[in-house]
């Protein structure tokens, strides 16, 4: 069965621009979670979506936001970039919902870079 | 809110000797609690969850680790280290309708 996919896996954007990033979830998932990875905040959790709806959501401006399709694809999208917002993007799928004892399967990551 | 922390973001050990991971969390109500690895430019891999049960639990490469609900504690541990081993560990802590919390990792360095 294959994996999560997550494209690209390299991104470089300037100031001021909008980033989509996707990720196809391993077959049969139906949540999709997203994290932001640095090395001064470490993993924190954007959202989740389950069945196409935003199940929860982190700490993070609006500027941030996500979808989640039919087939349990998602994207999420970065507005107005910031130098801040260069990261690791991971994005994560389970079979159920967080918050039980589902175990989330991690994509290598979009490493995004905003000069 | 359930959280978790990792004592040391560094660890270091020699090829053979013990590992010894730790993790304590904080959860009002009984939470899930796994430990995943990340090796350099992927993606985070479970090691191990604890669910309910057996407070000892095995995962993949010689891992486990001791749910101790008096201490709220879940040390990860191996008993000898291996080059592959190198790699940043998370702690993370899940509990009913809420997102899944990781710590801020241990890295883990192991010298030859």
């Amino acid at each position: 069965k294959a994996g999560v996919t997550q494209t690209p896996r390299y991104l470089i954007k300037t100031r001021g621009q909008q980033v989509t990033l996707s990720c196809s979830p391993i077959s049969g998932h139906r949540s999709v979670s997203w994290y932001q990875q640095t090395p001064g905040q470490g993993l924190q959790f954007l959202f989740e979506y389950f069945s196409e709806t935003q199940r929860n959501k982190g700490n993070f401006p609006g500027r941030f936001s996500g979808r989640q399709f039919s087939n349990s694809r998602s994207e999420m999208n970065v507005s107005t970039l910031e130098l801040g917002d260069s990261a690791l993007y991971l994005c994560a799928s389970s079979l159920g919902p967080q918050g039980a004892n589902n175990e989330q399967f991690f994509g290598p990551g979009t490493r995004l870079t905003v000069l | 809110a359930q959280s978790v922390t990792q004592l040391g973001s560094h660890v270091s050990v020699s090829e053979g000797a013990l590992v010894l991971l730790r993790c304590n969390y904080s959860s009002s109500v009984p939470p899930y609690l796994f430990w995943y690895v990340q090796y350099p430019n992927q993606g985070l891999q479970l090691l191990l969850k604890y669910t309910t049960g057996a407070t000892l639990v095995k995962g993949i490469n010689g891992f486990e680790a001791e749910f101790k609900k008096s201490e709220t504690s879940f040390h990860l541990t191996k008993p000898s280290a291996h080059m592959s081993d190198a790699a940043e560990y998370f702690c993370a802590v899940s509990a009913s309708n809420n997102d899944m919390r990781f710590g801020a990792g241990t890295r883990l360095t192991v010298k030859p």
